[in-house]
C-alpha cells in the first residue's frame, strides 16, 4: 500500500462544477504539499500546509492531521483548471513522499 | 524575479553514456531539490543541497550524484546511462531546506526531459 493515496484518480467534470481531489497518508507528517502539473510539465506549488485550511482564488485546501486527510477544493471550475494534481507529504525526516496524482479535466 | 531554470529542456542520450543537467534557482534561494518522474512512478526525490551541502537522497543508485556551487547553481550527474533512466528531470529552488519539515513555497522549474535510447 502506497503511503501516499489520492482518489479519485482520474477526474471529468463540468466547467463550473465544484470540484474535490483527496488525500490519505499513514505517516506522521510536518507537512502537506499540493502541486499542479499542466501537461507540459511544469509543476506549481499550490499550498502548503500543517493544519487547518488555505484559500488561494478559486482554490481550497484543508488538512486534518488527526485523520491523515487532505482535501483540494476547486470551486467554480474552468477548463484551464485541467492539469495533474499531485499531494505530496513531508515526514519530518529526510523523505517527501508522492502521491500518484489525480488528472482533472474540466469540459466546457 | 526570475524563475527557477533549467538546461538543456531536451536530451537524447544512448545506454552507457553520462549525462549532466544543471539548474539555476531563484535569486536568494539555498536549496535546490531534484525529482525524477516517470510514467510508472511517478514524482521521486532524488537529492536535496542547502549551502553546497547534501541534505538526502531518495533511493536512487550511486550513478545519480549532484552537486552544489558557492552560487546555489546545482547539477545533477547520470552515469552508465539505462533505458530506465529516460524521465523528466525536475528542480525546485526554496529558501529553506525542504527535508527536516522545511514549510516554505517551493518553486519548480519547466524541467529537463531525458531519452535514453
Amino acid at each position: 500500500k502506497n503511503e501516499v493515496e489520492q482518489s479519485p484518480q482520474n477526474l471529468t467534470a463540468q466547467e463550473g462544477e465544484f470540484i474535490t481531489i483527496n488525500c490519505s497518508y499513514s505517516v506522521g507528517i510536518s507537512a502537506l504539499h499540493w502541486l499542479q502539473q499542466h501537461p507540459g510539465g511544469g509543476i506549481v506549488s499550490l499550498f502548503m500546509l500543517s493544519s487547518g485550511k488555505k484559500k488561494h482564488g478559486r482554490l481550497i485546501a484543508t488538512i486534518n492531521i488527526q485523520e491523515k486527510h487532505s482535501s483540494l477544493h476547486i470551486t467554480a471550475s474552468h477548463p484551464r483548471d485541467s492539469a495533474v494534481y499531485i499531494c505530496a507529504v513531508f515526514p519530518g525526516t529526510y523523505k517527501y513522499i508522492f502521491g500518484t496524482g489525480t488528472r482533472l479535466k474540466v469540459l466546457a | 524575479k526570475a524563475g527557477v531554470t533549467q538546461t538543456p529542456r531536451y536530451l537524447i542520450k544512448t545506454r552507457g553514456q553520462q549525462v549532466t543537467l544543471s539548474c539555476s534557482p531563484i535569486s536568494g534561494h539555498r536549496s535546490v531539490s531534484w525529482y525524477q518522474q516517470t510514467p510508472g512512478q511517478g514524482l521521486q526525490f532524488l537529492f536535496e543541497y542547502f549551502s553546497e551541502t547534501q541534505r538526502n537522497k531518495g533511493n536512487f543508485p550511486g550513478r545519480f550524484s549532484g552537486r552544489q556551487f558557492s552560487n546555489s547553481r546545482s547539477e545533477m550527474n547520470v552515469s552508465t546511462l539505462e533505458l530506465g533512466d529516460s524521465a523528466l528531470y525536475l528542480c525546485a529552488s526554496s529558501s529553506t531546506p525542504r527535508t527536516g519539515g522545511g514549510t516554505d513555497t517551493q518553486y519548480f522549474g519547466p524541467g529537463t526531459r531525458l531519452t535514453v535510447l
